[in-house]
């Protein structure tokens, strides 16, 4: 079975400009988080969705929005980038929600350059 | 607010040796700790979870424990291979509000075995 995918894998964009990251779960999974990780730092998480709801949001701005589709696939779209938001963003699946015990999953991330 | 604090930052040990890495947190109130393998510019790779009611897991070389009431998690890992270098990543599972679970990251250890 194919990972965790996600895409693009490395972009850059100018400042003020908006992206959409994707991420495609391991078939069978039902929950995807997302999570942004700064250059030696430990990832931030910055949501969760299971069952195409959102069941959690880290403390980021209202310019981060997500959805999770009805195969289960998930867009995180980043609007009005900042220099701050370059990072490193992943894409977590799991069969069951957090609450489940299953094991998480990691894609290998989307590599975010703002200039 | 969940705080996650990984000390070492960086460990370098020779191959063979046994090693242990520390995580500590400051809220007792979680539900499951994690330890993520993350190899440079990859995604993370599970270890071990240990539930809030569990003391400990293992897995082949690797042993992680839980004091939930002190706080602390150790992950030991036996016989040091150079395949084992990495980034070690804690994480613990707690309640966040408002009806959602949040999984909080330390920094990490950056552990390099010395051939």
């Amino acid at each position: 079975d194919a990972g965790v995918t996600q895409s693009p894998t490395h972009l850059i964009k100018t400042r003020g400009q908006q992206v959409t990251l994707r991420c495609s779960p391991i078939s069978g999974h039902k929950s995807v988080s997302w999570y942004q990780q700064v250059l030696g730092q430990g990832p931030q998480f910055i949501f969760q969705y299971y069952e195409k709801e959102e069941r959690g949001r880290g403390n980021f701005p209202d310019r981060f929005s997500a959805r999770q589709f009805p195969n289960y696939s998930s867009e995180l779209n980043v609007n009005a980038l900042l220099l701050g938001d370059s990072a490193l963003y992943l894409c977590a699946s799991s069969r069951g929600g957090l609450l489940s015990g299953n094991t998480i999953y990691f894609g290998e991330g989307s590599w975010l350059t703002v200039v | 607010k969940q705080e996650v604090t990984q000390i070492p930052a960086a460990l370098s040990v020779p191959e063979g040796e046994n090693l242990v890495l520390n995580c500590s947190f400051t809220d007792s109130a979680i539900y499951n700790l994690q330890w993520f393998r993350q190899d440079p510019g990859k995604g993370l790779t599970s270890l071990l979870l240990i539930q809030s009611s569990q003391r400990e897991q293992t897995s082949g070389r690797l042993n992680a424990s839980l004091d939930k009431s002190s706080g602390r998690s150790t992950l030991y890992i036996a016989a040091s291979q150079p395949g084992d270098s990495a980034t070690y990543l804690c994480a613990v599972l707690a309640y966040s509000g408002a009806g959602s679970y949040q999984l909080t990251f330390g920094k990490g250890t950056k552990l390099s075995v010395i051939p």
